[in-house]
């Protein structure tokens, strides 16, 4: 079964404008991580943030990680053409041996 | 070049088949991961395996095998069983399984259509 839930399920923007998308999900967990996945193609890990973890940055990804709500967010700055993709949240659950990956958020970067 | 190979890259298959995807890591991980991904959704977990000779069932693991006999290698065989087989699916391998603890590597997929 999805525990992740992203939102929005698509976001347009404009190249240049940030791009945030939000990931809820239910039970306890060791650590959240978002891949990316470009038409067609395999996901590309992005970042992993551990339970005990408020905050990880790397390069223009920024992912923050509220382990009271449940709920973690990816934000891009500066977003490009490139970064038009599909973004995945994914969950170690406690005590179990998997990731267990969400519906995605689809990102279109407008020229 | 390490990495992590799936062959074909596309395949077709009449209904009441059998047909066998490859999966290659040279990567030294102990973990392995078949997912099935449908379109505009996510990724759901067919089989995992944490080390040779022994794989455990994903959230739908019906209609489908596995086999590890060599760390490097994790073939999926969807079977004549599987009633909606057409999907993209996709091979990860991680360093090991612990308590889904790391970073999955991603091969570059294979599509499955059933004429």
């Amino acid at each position: 079964s999805q525990q992740g839930e992203e939102d929005p399920q698509a976001l347009s923007i404009q190249e240049g404008e940030n791009a945030t998308m939000n990931c809820s999900y239910k039970t306890s967990i060791n650590n959240l991580q978002w891949y990316r996945q470009n038409s067609g193609r395999g996901l590309v890990h992005l970042i992993l943030i551990r339970s005990n973890e408020r905050e990880k940055h790397s390069g223009r990804l920024r992912v923050t990680l509220d382990t009271s709500k449940k709920s973690s967010s990816l934000l891009i700055t500066a977003s490009r053409a490139a970064d038009t993709a599909s973004y995945f949240c994914a969950t170690g659950i406690q005590g179990a041996q998997k990731l267990v990956f969400g519906q995605g958020t689809r990102l279109t970067i407008n020229p | 070049d390490g990495g992590i190979t799936q062959s074909p890259k596309y395949l077709f298959r009449k209904e009441g088949q059998n047909v066998t995807l490859s999966c290659e890591q040279n990567l030294n991980h102990d973990a392995m991961y078949w997912y099935r991904q449908d379109p505009g959704q996510g990724l759901r977990l067919i089989y995992y395996s944490q080390i040779v000779n022994d794989f455990q069932k994903g959230d739908i693991a019906e209609g489908y095998s596995v086999s590890r006999e060599k760390k490097e290698s994790f073939p999926l065989t969807v079977t004549s069983a599987q009633k909606n087989p057409t999907a993209f699916y996709l091979c990860a391998s991680s360093i090991n399984g612990l308590a889904g603890n790391n970073e999955q590597f991603f091969g570059p997929g294979t599509r499955l259509t059933v004429l």
